[in-house]
Formats: structure tokens, C-alpha cells, sequence
């Protein structure tokens, strides 16, 4: 069964103190992985896809970058609007759903 | 900008109730999918469609059942509503096609259940 072990569970940071989320997975076939952005009283948003190891997605101050059993979204100096829970999920090979985290809550304080 | 809507927002209602969670979206998107999220949880899925009139229950054990009469409806409905019901409903869409096409998901804003 695919499993995805997101840490740490919060994460509290000064405006521009970077810092890094991990997202450890296993799955039978990586298809994509994926990270959503989810702020309270919302559902998810898209962040990134990745498909293979040694790949890097960058939007504004975050970029995600793949390994063959974890995947690490790299938050380079924060602002407070950067506050929110992101999400991991994995979607195995030849598999219609995606498994998710539990989330990493993010608070940037100003 | 992705349009998939969910009524209502907040719904509290007591035991016993027959409910039905409305999710609409205007992409015209075949797939769709109702999650279940409670705080500091996992995601997981309760049912999925790939189209009109295909339904399927997801890895989640739900007592909910679903329908897809139009693409872009799928609306979600517990017969009787128990307290171990209130969660957080969250439905999605994606534009793939295939099983093994990239997944990317448009959420709504999800619907949070309290049944009393």
C-alpha cells in the first residue's frame, strides 16, 4: 500500500528564515508527485508535479526537488502569506488516486 | 482558474437526517472525487467517478452514496446522518483521461459537517 509521511507536523519560521518541508513515500511505481497548498476553511490548491528523481519545480520563494523516496519543498525566505498547511501526495503507476500526507502547517510570523 | 463549487459551506444538523452535499464544477471535467479530511489527517477518498453514470466507493469506508446523472454534478448524500459523520467533505475534479494520466486535482472549498 502506498504510504506518504510528511514532517515536520508544524513549522514555525521568522519572516526569512528559510527553511525545508520532507515528504518521505513509498509506492509501487511512481507516477507523479505531487505538493497542494492548503489554507484554513479551503480546499487544496496545486502547487507542483514531479515524475522522476533528480527533478526541481520552482514558484516564487518555493521550490520542490525530488529523490527515489522523499521529496523536500524548500520555502527560501518566507513572508507571512506563505502561512498555510502544504500537502503531499503520490499517485502510483497505472493508479487513478492519489495518496496524501497528513500536512506540514506552516506559520511565518512577521 | 478552476470552478468547482460546493454547497453548503457549513452544514449542522442532528442525528437521524438525510443529507445531500452538492458539488458542481464548469470545466467539463470527466473525473471526480469526494474526500474526507478531518484536522491534521490525511486526505481520503470516499468515492470517484470517471463519467457520467460511473461511480465507485473509494478506499475510505463511507456510508454515503453518490451520483453522476451530469458531468458536471456530483453530489454526495448520507440516508441518516450520525455524529460519526462530521468531517470535512472535500470534492474534486480533474481534466486527465486514463488511468495513468497525471492527477492534478481542482478542490472546492469543501463542505464541514457537524452532526449532532
Amino acid at each position: 500500500e502506498d504510504q506518504v509521511t510528511q514532517s515536520p507536523e508544524a513549522l514555525r519560521l521568522q519572516e526569512g528564515e528559510s527553511s525545508s518541508l520532507n515528504c518521505s513515500y513509498t509506492v509501487s511505481g511512481l507516477r507523479g508527485l505531487f505538493w497542494y497548498r492548503q489554507d484554513p476553511g479551503k480546499g487544496p490548491e496545486f502547487l507542483f508535479t514531479l515524475y522522476s528523481a533528480g527533478e526541481e519545480k520552482e514558484k516564487e520563494r518555493l521550490k520542490a526537488t525530488l529523490t527515489k523516496k522523499e521529496s523536500f519543498l524548500h520555502i527560501t525566505a518566507p513572508k507571512p502569506e506563505d502561512s498555510a498547511t502544504y500537502l503531499c501526495a503520490v499517485q502510483a503507476v497505472n493508479d487513478y488516486k492519489l495518496s496524501f500526507g497528513a500536512g506540514t502547517t506552516v506559520t511565518v510570523r512577521a | 482558474e478552476a470552478d468547482i463549487y460546493q454547497t453548503p459551506r457549513y452544514l449542522v444538523i442532528g442525528t437521524g437526517k438525510k443529507i445531500t452535499l452538492e458539488c458542481s464544477q464548469t470545466m467539463g471535467h470527466d473525473k471526480m472525487y469526494w474526500y474526507q479530511q478531518d484536522p491534521g489527517m490525511e486526505l481520503h477518498l470516499i468515492h470517484y467517478s470517471y463519467g457520467v453514470n460511473s461511480t465507485e466507493k473509494g478506499d475510505l469506508s463511507s456510508e454515503s452514496t453518490v451520483s453522476r446523472i451530469r458531468t458536471e454534478h456530483f453530489p454526495l448524500t448520507l440516508e441518516s446522518a450520525r455524529p460519526s459523520h462530521t468531517s470535512q467533505y472535500l470534492c474534486a475534479s480533474s481534466a486527465s483521461t486514463g488511468v495513468s494520466a497525471n492527477e492534478k486535482l481542482f478542490f472546492g472549498s469543501g463542505t464541514q459537517l457537524s452532526v449532532l
